[in-house]
């Protein structure tokens, strides 16, 4: 059973580039959530998103940071103009449908280097 | 969310049993802890999670007092890889929500 997977692991964008971020749920899950983690620093919540809604976007910066999780395919986090800052590791996780405490699995990351 | 408090280091020798707290005194009635654990640059990895009775798994203990202000995760035979950062995380249960993660407890395991 495979776990979560997020592509690509290292990402390289210049200033004002698009990154895109992609991650796979592990097979029968459909609740995901990112997380940022920037240098030194502990993991923050950005969004949890279900299939084709977004449920709490309480930690997306308000400008240029967008997620979606489509019918089909992974979900994507999106970030535009990027900037020196947005420089981090970026953890996706999914949770099982089921259960009265679902616990959530992470994938391995993507490093995001700004230049 | 309750707030939960750890240590920020401990060590441990290797083939010893490794003990965690962590105190959450303002925790709810329908709030379960969760341990998670981050090995150096990888995604955090869940460990166990509870309620109010002790639990184990292939990987660990834990053992959370009859008030549930305080648990303790327990290795039992710490190995080099148990070497991480393990994060105390106490939420709602029966739901699906974010995990307020904070600066977590540094196990060092040395030979």
């Amino acid at each position: 059973n495979a776990g979560v997977m997020q592509n690509p692991r290292h990402l390289v964008r210049r200033r004002g580039q698009e990154a895109r971020l992609r991650c796979s749920p592990m097979k029968g899950h459909s609740h995901v959530y990112w997380y940022r983690q920037l240098p030194e620093e502990g993991l923050k919540f950005m969004v949890y998103l279900q299939k084709e809604n977004i449920i709490d976007e309480s930690g997306m910066p308000k400008e240029r940071f967008s997620a979606e999780f489509p019918k089909e395919g992974p979900s994507i986090l999106r970030i535009q103009q990027v900037v020196r800052g947005d420089s981090a590791a970026y953890f996706c996780a999914s949770s099982p449908n089921g259960g009265r405490a679902p616990e959530q699995y992470f994938g391995p990351g993507t490093r995001l280097t700004v230049t | 969310d309750a707030k939960t408090t750890q240590p920020p280091s401990m060590d441990c020798a290797e083939g010893r049993a490794a003990n965690l707290p962590c105190n959450h005194s303002t925790i709810s009635g329908n709030e379960y802890v969760y341990w998670y654990r981050q090995i150096h640059s990888q995604g955090p990895q869940y460990i166990i999670h509870g309620l109010k009775n002790n639990e184990t798994n292939e990987m660990a203990s834990l053992i959370i007092t009859e008030d549930r202000k305080s648990s303790t995760l327990i290795l039992p035979h710490a190995t080099l890889r148990d070497t991480a950062v393990y994060y105390c995380i106490v939420r709602v249960g029966e739901s699906f929500q974010k995990l307020v993660f904070g600066t977590g407890t540094r196990l060092l395991v040395s030979p």
